[in-house]
């Protein structure tokens, strides 16, 4: 079984400065790791995907996250966050070569960016 | 747009009544998954169709099932429910291959009264 710890259930920061999001996993088996965004009332969007290869994925509205596999770690980073950055964001993982690619998500933790 | 549609957007009901929420996936994607958002359990997994066929079960309620038809579509029923059971239920399609990418609807807010 598969499960997914992000620490931090809110983390403020300010226009412009840098933001880190914490996520570790936990697994028996190799994993894919994904990280969503949820902005209010809506769905969830695809931010980024590790599925192999380099361990530094970019993905949209500049946003990039390292796997590291000694670490359980697939940490989200963005260099300079906007004010419409604020939004829940979900990490989560599925089995690799499983029957399902069923998501496991974190709890979720909300950037809350302030002018 | 995800391209993925859900309906309705909100549903209110008295506790014990039966619903269902409806879920058209993407043109092309084979699988529907079905979570539930709720404050308390937070995203949470409940099943999973492929091609009409369930792949996969979570922990999804014995009062609670689904179905994918021959043209993809999928319904999740949700009977004698209770006030626990008010939550933001996301279906996702997904083509199974390549990317693994899941699209989300905008969800069917289910509120139980």
């Amino acid at each position: 079984a598969q499960s997914v710890t992000q620490l931090d259930s809110q983390v403020p920061v300010f226009e412009e400065a840098p933001v880190e999001l914490r996520c570790n996993y936990s697994s028996s088996v190799s994993v894919y790791l994904f990280w969503y965004v949820q902005y209010p009332n809506q769905g969830l969007q695809l931010l980024l995907k590790y599925l192999s290869g380099s361990t530094l994925v970019k993905g949209i509205n500049g946003f990039e996250a390292e796997f590291n596999k000694s670490q359980t770690s697939f940490h989200l980073r963005k260099p300079s966050v906007h004010i419409s950055d604020t939004a829940e964001y979900f990490c989560a993982v599925s089995e690799y070569g499983g029957a399902t690619n069923k998501l496991i998500f974190g709890t979720g933790t909300l950037l809350a960016v302030q002018p | 747009d995800s391209g993925v549609t859900q309906t309705p957007k909100h549903l209110i009901t008295a506790t014990g009544q039966r619903v269902t929420l409806r879920c058209s996936p993407r043109s092309g994607d084979l699988s529907v998954y079905w979570y539930q958002q709720s404050l308390d359990q937070g995203l949470q997994f409940l099943i999973h169709y492929y091609n009409g066929e369930e792949r996969a079960k979570g922990n999804i309620l014995e009062r609670f099932s689904a179905q994918q038809f021959p043209d993809l579509h999928s319904e999740l029923n949700l009977s004698s429910l209770e006030l626990g059971d008010s939550a933001l239920y996301f279906c996702a399609s997904s083509v199974e291959a390549g990317t693994y990418e899941q699209y989300f609807g905008p969800g069917t807010r289910l509120t139980v009264t």
